[in-house]
């Protein structure tokens, strides 16, 4: 079974701009959540989508937006880019309930100059 | 809310050596714990993981016990690899929190041959 795909793997972008990053959870799995890593911050919780709902957030302002589509595969977007947004952003799908485990994706390393 | 602390590293050991890289939480329910391992340039896999008191979560040679007396969950090896060298990242989802993963800073372990 295919892991969780993550595009675009590296990323540059400039202050102002906005940026949409894509996640393909693994086959079967409904959940999918977004975590930002930062070398200052280490690991954070954005957000997490079943069954195209939002269901959790963390405390990221509101520049920080997803969705996801009724195949389960999720996008995330952020807007005008700010040099702090410089991170890995990773995504993790888990099958079904939120108990379960969640399997991560390789990331998407994004930078903002 | 939750929270998970790890001893700070970097650890850096000889091949066949013993390795423990202490994990501490707080959690105000009964939280599942998680080990994820990153290597250079990667996502975050999953280690190992325990869903209860006493259970014990092994992989790869590498094991560690839930214990709610003293809120721990140590990871162990017995006898490091080089390839062994990564970050380990302690973490724990907990209903409280909606099952979103709360994770420690991370413990980077370089191993020489």
């Amino acid at each position: 079974k295919a892991g969780v795909t993550q595009t675009p793997r590296y990323l540059i972008k400039t202050r102002g701009q906005q940026v949409t990053l894509s996640c393909s959870p693994i086959s079967g799995h409904r959940s999918v959540s977004w975590y930002q890593q930062t070398p200052g911050q280490g690991l954070q919780f954005l957000f997490e989508y079943f069954s195209e709902t939002q269901r959790n957030k963390g405390n990221f302002p509101g520049r920080f937006s997803g969705r996801q589509f009724s195949n389960s595969r999720s996008e995330m977007n952020v807007s005008t880019l700010e040099l702090g947004d410089s991170a890995l952003y990773l995504c993790a799908s888990s099958p079904r309930d939120r108990v379960e485990t969640q399997y991560f994706g390789p990331g998407t390393r994004l930078l903002v100059l | 809310g939750d929270s998970v602390t790890q001893m700070e590293g970097p650890v850096t050991l000889s091949e066949e050596a013993f390795l423990t890289i202490n994990c501490t939480y707080t959690a105000t329910g009964y939280p599942s714990l998680f080990w994820y391992v990153q290597y250079p340039g990667e996502g975050l896999q999953l280690l190992l993981k325990a869903t209860k008191a006493d259970d014990k979560g092994s992989n790869k040679g590498f094991e560690a016990t839930y214990r709610k007396e003293t809120t721990s969950f140590h990871l162990e090896k017995g006898s490091v690899q080089v390839s062994d060298s990564a970050v380990y990242f302690c973490a724990l989802s907990d209903r409280i929190n909606d099952y979103k993963l709360s994770f420690g800073a991370g413990t980077t372990v370089t191993v020489r041959a």
